[in-house]
């Protein structure tokens, strides 16, 4: 049983669209990530939210943290093909950075 | 190299053997975490290990599955007498900052484990 329930688990858009993917849980976390994986890659830090509410922007990628530190959002404007991948949420719930990884959300943008 | 690095990339092995997995994390992060990948899955925590205390083994599957870490650098995960359902990628991660809530992990490119 997942900690972090992912949706949806596979999202395919042409080039231009908008995308949001989610990650739930009923646990409490003190801090939630996004990292994207690539293929035959290791994930890689996108962004660290921390405070309920928190909205951080990278570009494109727009990342909300729920106010009640339970869930998150990752959306994507105008999609490009460089954005494909498999995008994880992990939450931290103790002080030693032990991550609970959700199982992922595949996007694939075409052109 | 600056990154993470892992060996073998990939092992085949028969089922019943046993298999040693490298990790090289980057150099000064005292803090090394192990991670198992299932085909379409996300991660599964395994262990973790910061400097000299007790590493947690608390997601280690089995007794057959060990790690040790040397110092603050090289760490080994094993699996003793293989079997099918270990067959995943096995990605390790280190970090600068063991704790705290901007503690990014660097994780390598994994190794691909099949046991046939």
């Amino acid at each position: 049983t997942q900690l972090l329930e992912q949706s949806p688990q596979f999202l395919s858009i042409q080039e231009g669209e908008n995308l949001t993917v989610y990650c739930n849980s009923s646990s409490v976390f003190s801090s939630l990530q996004w990292y994207r994986q690539e293929p035959g890659e290791g994930p890689v830090l996108l962004v660290t939210v921390v405070t309920g509410g928190e909205v951080k922007k990278l570009k494109r990628l727009t990342f909300q943290f729920g106010d009640a530190r339970k869930d998150s959002s990752l959306h994507i404007t105008a999609a490009q093909p460089g954005d494909t991948g498999l995008y994880l949420c992990a939450g931290q719930t103790d002080s030693w950075g032990k991550l609970q990884f959700g199982a992922g959300t595949q996007v694939v943008v075409t052109p | 190299g600056a990154g993470v690095s892992q060996s073998p990339s990939n092992k085949v092995t028969e089922k019943g053997k046993d298999v040693e997995l490298r990790c090289d994390p980057i150099s000064g992060h005292t803090a090394l975490y192990w991670y198992r990948q299932r085909l379409g899955q996300g991660l599964e925590f395994l262990i973790y290990f910061q400097g000299n205390s007790a590493p947690d083994k608390s997601g280690l599957p089995s007794d057959r599955f060990s790690a040790e870490r040397t110092g603050e650098s090289v760490s080994t995960l094993t699996i003793q007498r293989t079997q099918q359902e270990d067959s995943a990628v096995y990605l390790c991660a280190s970090s600068l900052v063991p704790g705290g809530y901007y503690n990014e992990q660097f994780f390598g490119p994994g190794t691909r484990l099949t046991v046939l």
